[in-house]
């Protein structure tokens, strides 16, 4: 396990098209988060799972948004009918929600540019 | 309103020279205060916590609850510290899920 892996890395889509992201947690990680980045700015959080119960969406997700973690394992982020400003860095991370240890350890990010 | 701020876009120092990257936060309850690093082309990665209080590549961080800050100090710093730092905030102890960010420090350390 070489940590939280993403794909794809980059991502080019027109106006109005959908995009699906995934994310692998660590494997003995119970929680799973994302996070969007867009430029100058640090993540902000989108929403989170615990095993497969999706706990806390953020406002910033809005309808056009969905997330899913089926098996308590990977998750899918997709996003419906995208717009422009939707280009971002999307983070995906995940933890072990345990005896005080909440560290999050984040993938390497999906970069989507909406043109 | 729970709140992160890095007043410094931007901290330019030589090598050797301390540094402070100054974060302040917002939060009613009991936060977790945490400091993550992003190295040029490397993910985010945490660098330290305030409740493990442990100092990491020569950095430390109290939290000041009167002031509500938690900044991240280093006495020398070295040219391998250029990166972009950014402070976050856990609610709860820690047990709310989400992390609040900061917008980020980039620190530079020129030779």
């Amino acid at each position: 396990d070489t940590g939280v892996s993403q794909d794809p890395r980059h991502k080019i889509t027109k106006r109005g098209q959908n995009v699906t992201f995934r994310c692998d947690p660590i494997s003995e990680h119970n929680r799973l988060y994302w996070y969007r980045q867009t430029l100058g700015q640090g993540p902000e959080f989108l929403t989170y799972f615990q095993n497969e119960a999706q706990l806390e969406k953020s406002r910033l997700l809005s309808d056009r948004f969905s997330a899913e973690r089926p098996k308590g394992s990977f998750s899918t982020l997709e996003i419906q009918r995208t717009e422009q400003g939707d280009s971002a860095m999307y983070l995906c991370a995940s933890s072990f929600h345990g005896l005080l240890n909440y560290e999050q350890y984040f993938g390497p990010g999906t970069r989507l540019t909406v043109t | 309103a729970q709140r992160v701020t890095q007043p410094e876009k931007l901290l330019s120092v030589f090598k050797g020279a301390p540094v402070e990257l100054k974060c302040n936060y917002s939060y009613s309850g009991s936060p977790e205060l945490f400091w993550y690093v992003q190295y040029s082309r490397q993910r985010l990665q945490l660098l330290l916590r305030h409740i493990s209080r442990e100092s990491i590549k020569g950095f430390t961080a109290d939290l000041n609850k009167g002031e509500t800050s938690f900044h991240l100090k280093k006495p020398f710093a070295q040219e391998e510290d250029s990166a972009m730092y950014y402070c976050a905030l856990s609610g709860q102890g820690g047990s709310q899920g989400n992390l609040i960010f900061g917008k980020g420090t980039k620190l530079s350390v020129k030779p």
